[in-house]
């Protein structure tokens, strides 16, 4: 059975500072993706990893895939309040569409 | 382009009643998927159609139904409500773009409350 675990659950940082969000999951699998839920919100899609060394940025959010460890990082640099939100990763593990999410992050940005 | 949409976007249920929620795909999006989220968790795979078959499915009873429409519009039913089936109900909707499989795009939920 696909175990995907996030830490920290739980994360408050201060404006301006950089922090690392690590997912880690059991099994190979196809494709990892980054969402993010703000509160009482849906799912919003932030990346998409496809292949082992993939990374991809988009303003102060950095997501890497290392396939071998079965780790993937969501680096946050010079964290802003609007950063504040949940973040889940979820893995695809046959490239088939059923995602398995992970616990969350509950991200805090302290200004 | 309206996106997932979803309706309800909030139910009030009592324990043993019946709940159908729906959801309509992105345009061009053939494959939808429903999610359950509990409170303070991450989503949970329902169940996945495709060309009006239930594809897959995940760890949920028989108490949880569906139905995917010629339009690839869905609905999702839960029969003999629980009070632990209070949660918020995500559709998602993926599709082919040319020949690489779109990332699923996640509607606005609906929240169901069983008492």
């Amino acid at each position: 059975e696909l175990k995907v675990e996030q830490n920290p659950l739980f994360l408050s940082m201060q404006e301006g500072k950089n922090y690392t969000i690590y997912c880690n999951y059991s099994t190979t699998s196809d494709r990892l993706y980054w969402y993010r839920q703000d509160p009482g919100k849906s799912l919003e899609s932030l990346f998409v990893l496809l292949s082992n060394g993939a990374v991809k940025q988009e303003g102060r959010l950095m997501a890497s895939l290392d396939t071998k460890a079965r780790l993937s990082t969501l680096h946050i640099t010079a964290a802003v309040h609007d950063l504040s939100a949940t973040y889940f990763c979820a893995v695809d593990r046959s490239g088939n569409e059923k995602l398995t999410f992970g616990t969350g992050t509950r991200l805090t940005i302290i200004p | 382009d309206a996106g997932v949409t979803q309706s309800p976007t909030h139910l009030i249920k009592t324990r043993g009643q019946q709940v159908t929620l729906r959801c309509s795909p992105k345009s061009g999006h053939d494959t939808v998927s429903w999610y359950q989220q509990a409170l303070g968790q991450g989503p949970q795979f329902i169940f996945q159609y495709y060309e009006e078959e239930e594809r897959q499915r995940g760890n949920f009873p028989d108490r949880f139904s569906g139905h995917q429409f010629p339009n690839y519009s869905s609905e999702l039913n839960v029969n003999a409500l629980l009070l632990g089936d209070s949660a918020l109900y995500l559709c998602a909707s993926s599709g082919l773009q040319g020949e690489i499989q779109e990332t699923q795009y996640f509607g606005p939920g609906t929240r169901l409350l069983v008492l």
